[in-house]
């Protein structure tokens, strides 16, 4: 069965502070992608990553940055220096091979404190 | 380029009451999709449409739930009658095929939907 579990509901971190959102999936695929979402206050999802189960290599984009280790099926998402503006709910999502739709955690409330 | 909008952004009904979302997906994205995200819960599956056709409509709740496509340009969602557990925040989200699978998708600010 297909599943995503983020396990922390809700996060608070002063700024400056490093943060990292976990992610663990479960599928019984081989290929499989992987994506990060992030949801302001403004409601829309924004797509944040997207990765392919056959590229472990970790991923740096500014101040945010991936783990993806599929030894432990994680792929957890770390924000260095964080600032009141990476306020919002962050969703980790899996989408398999063998069809289109997304399975998605539930979100991570992550809220910055100036 | 316009991203993916849905109308009204939010909706407050009654019980037994009819509701139609509409979605429009970014212009020329064959995909569209429709998920539902119930408060605190995961945001969950509820159809795909490939241009104007049913793909997967798996994940749709009941027969109180009629999607369609017409045209496979905007697509709408309609909850008739409505009940309380229809409540929670509807995304719709639209992408283009991918060879190999694993494409993006992009989501819409959703419809925030209250039913009383």
């Amino acid at each position: 069965a297909q599943k995503v579990t983020q396990a922390q509901t809700e996060i608070s971190v002063v700024e400056k502070e490093d943060v990292t959102l976990d992610c663990v999936y479960e599928t019984r695929d081989t290929t499989y992608y992987l994506f990060w979402y992030k949801q302001p206050p403004s409601g829309e999802l924004v797509f944040l990553i997207r990765r392919n189960s056959f590229d472990e290599q970790n991923e740096i984009s500014g101040r945010y940055s991936w783990n993806f280790q599929k030894s432990t099926s994680s792929f957890n998402f770390t924000i260095t220096a964080s600032q009141v503006v990476d306020s919002a709910v962050y969703f980790c999502a899996l989408s398999e091979i063998t069809g289109n739709q997304f399975y998605f955690g539930t979100g991570t409330s992550l809220t910055v404190i100036p | 380029e316009a991203g993916v909008t849905q109308f009204p952004s939010h909706s407050v009904i009654e019980k037994g009451q009819t509701v139609t979302l509409r979605c429009d997906p970014i212009s020329g994205h064959d995909n569209l999709y429709w998920y539902r995200r119930v408060m605190g819960k995961e945001i969950k599956f509820l159809l795909h449409f490939v241009k104007e056709s049913k793909q997967d409509e798996s994940g749709m709740p009941n027969n109180r739930f009629l999607a369609e496509r017409t045209g496979g340009t905007y697509s709408t969602l309609k909850v008739q009658p409505a009940e309380l557990e229809d409540s929670g925040v509807y995304f719709c989200a639209s992408s283009q095929p991918r060879t190999g699978g694993g494409e993006t998708q992009y989501f819409g600010p959703g419809t925030r939907l209250l039913v009383l």
